[in-house]
């Protein structure tokens, strides 16, 4: 059973750092993996989505590699702002399952200005 | 585009009533998402569809619980009868995709239920 894990689970740092967060699978047979980004009492806006055979994919600011065989992920954070303020969650999508995504818990970042 | 699109926002109702959950996904996309969101267990998929018919329904807890996709603009998740436990956050998300493999899924707002 595929298991997703997020760590840390909240994490305060002041604007301007650089910051990276963690992602960990269990079953390496994913299809993609997904980074979203949810507000409080907001819906998910996806951030980054990486397929199995890339190593990284980069938008702005954000950078998300891949490490298929160590069943890890991280999203790396450039100069972060306190607009960057969110939970960010990372989801894999498996292999013969076809559109099911199976969630971490999330990170909760807080960028203090 | 509008994005995806669902109602209620919010829900209040009381234990033993019938709660409908109404989405629109974004047009064009042929793959639609229910999910729900709690404190306790996170964010677990409930059901998806592909051009409209049912694929994986694992995620559906009980009974209670059923999903309409009667075409490709619409579907609703049904709770009969809701129960507390049922207070969640639902969404609707949406994506295309080939032969079952999704790409990147879109996440309505979300409608907030609490069951008294």
């Amino acid at each position: 059973k595929q298991e997703v894990t997020q760590i840390p689970a909240a994490l305060s740092v002041p604007e301007g750092e650089n910051l990276v967060l963690n992602c960990s699978f269990t079953d390496s047979a994913i299809y993609n993996l997904q980074w979203f980004r949810q507000d409080p009492g907001k819906g998910l806006t996806s951030l980054l989505l990486i397929q199995s055979s890339q190593r990284e994919q980069t938008s702005g600011r954000l950078n998300a590699s891949l490490d298929k065989s160590s069943g890890r992920s991280t999203l790396y954070i450039a100069a972060s702002q306190p607009g960057d303020s969110a939970t960010y969650l990372c989801a894999v999508n498996k292999h013969n399952q076809g559109g099911k995504l199976i969630f971490g818990q999330g990170t909760e970042l807080s960028v203090k200005p | 585009d509008a994005g995806v699109i669902q109602s209620p926002r919010h829900e209040v109702t009381e234990m033993g009533q019938e709660v409908t959950l109404r989405c629109k996904p974004i047009s064009g996309h042929n793959s639609l998402f229910w999910y729900r969101q709690t404190m306790m267990r996170g964010l677990e998929l409930l059901i998806y569809f592909n051009n409209n018919v049912p694929i994986d329904d694992s995620g559906m807890p009980e009974d209670r619980f059923s999903a309409k996709m009667p075409n490709a603009s619409f579907s609703t998740l049904k709770i009969q009868p809701s129960e507390p436990r049922d207070s969640a956050v639902y969404f609707c998300a949406s994506s295309m995709g080939q032969g079952g493999y999704q790409e990147t899924q879109y996440f309505g707002p979300g409608t907030r239920l609490l069951v008294l």
